[in-house]
């Protein structure tokens, strides 16, 4: 299995607080996304990493902001937590090789925003 | 627009009997395609992935799928299904990017005894 931690793996917190998720990594890889996964949706990408301090926007990336300070550090942050960012919360990494290499993923935290 | 359709959020298929499970994609680049599992309360596994060769690929728990560029379909099979196949399963596509894929909706796969 990939080395992939996610923490915390639950978060229950208040409307307004902020929020900080973090994705570590052992592998030495590049390439570090997040998703989010919601009922219906899929996976949702909302922000990658392509290196230390380069990273972009995904498809929903509203609300959220990301830092790579470190090649095994990910994190996402929720500047003022809504409810609507209740969800279940991936970090993935993925190897050189091109875009034929699979992404591989941690097992998630649960995040709800009462 | 590239996309990735998954028909049936949920497919019901007797312990024994052959799972199938489909995904059609729109790709504007060469396809790179992949499938993946989820247990509950776990993250994605791979299940298996085509990039170029052979159009008939082999993955792990015996699943396979094959790659038909005129249908523009990757539908994932299995010959018997067994209670531990019992998931979701998530059908996706690189993006022009090469960073991203774009994710189908997931289909969960129920096993009746």
């Amino acid at each position: 299995d990939a080395g992939i931690t996610q923490s915390p793996r639950h978060k229950v917190t208040e409307t307004g607080t902020p929020v900080t998720l973090r994705c570590h990594q052992t592998e030495n890889h590049r390439y570090m996304y997040w998703y989010r996964q919601d009922p219906g949706h899929g996976l949702r990408l909302i922000h990658y990493s392509y290196g230390v301090k380069d990273t972009d926007k995904g498809e929903v990336s509203d609300g959220y902001s990301v830092s790579r300070s470190k090649t095994e550090d990910f994190l996402l942050t929720l500047e003022s937590a809504t409810s609507s960012q209740t969800s279940v919360y991936f970090c993935a990494i993925r190897g050189e090789g091109g875009s034929n290499q699979p992404q591989h993923f941690g097992d998630g935290t649960r995040l709800s925003i009462l | 627009a590239q996309s990735v359709t998954q028909l049936g959020s949920h497919v019901s298929v007797s312990e024994g009997a052959l799972v199938l499970l489909r995904c059609n994609y729109s790709s504007s680049v060469p396809p790179y395609l992949f499938w993946y599992v989820q247990y509950p309360n776990q993250g994605l596994q791979l299940l298996l992935k085509y990039t170029t060769g052979a159009t008939l690929v082999k993955g792990i728990n015996g699943f396979e799928a094959e790659f038909k560029k005129s249908e523009t379909s990757f539908h994932l099979t299995k010959p018997s299904a067994h209670m531990s196949d019992a998931a979701e399963y998530f059908c996706a596509v690189r993006l022009d990017s090469n960073y991203q894929l774009i994710w189908g909706a997931g289909t969960k796969l129920i096993i009746k005894p």
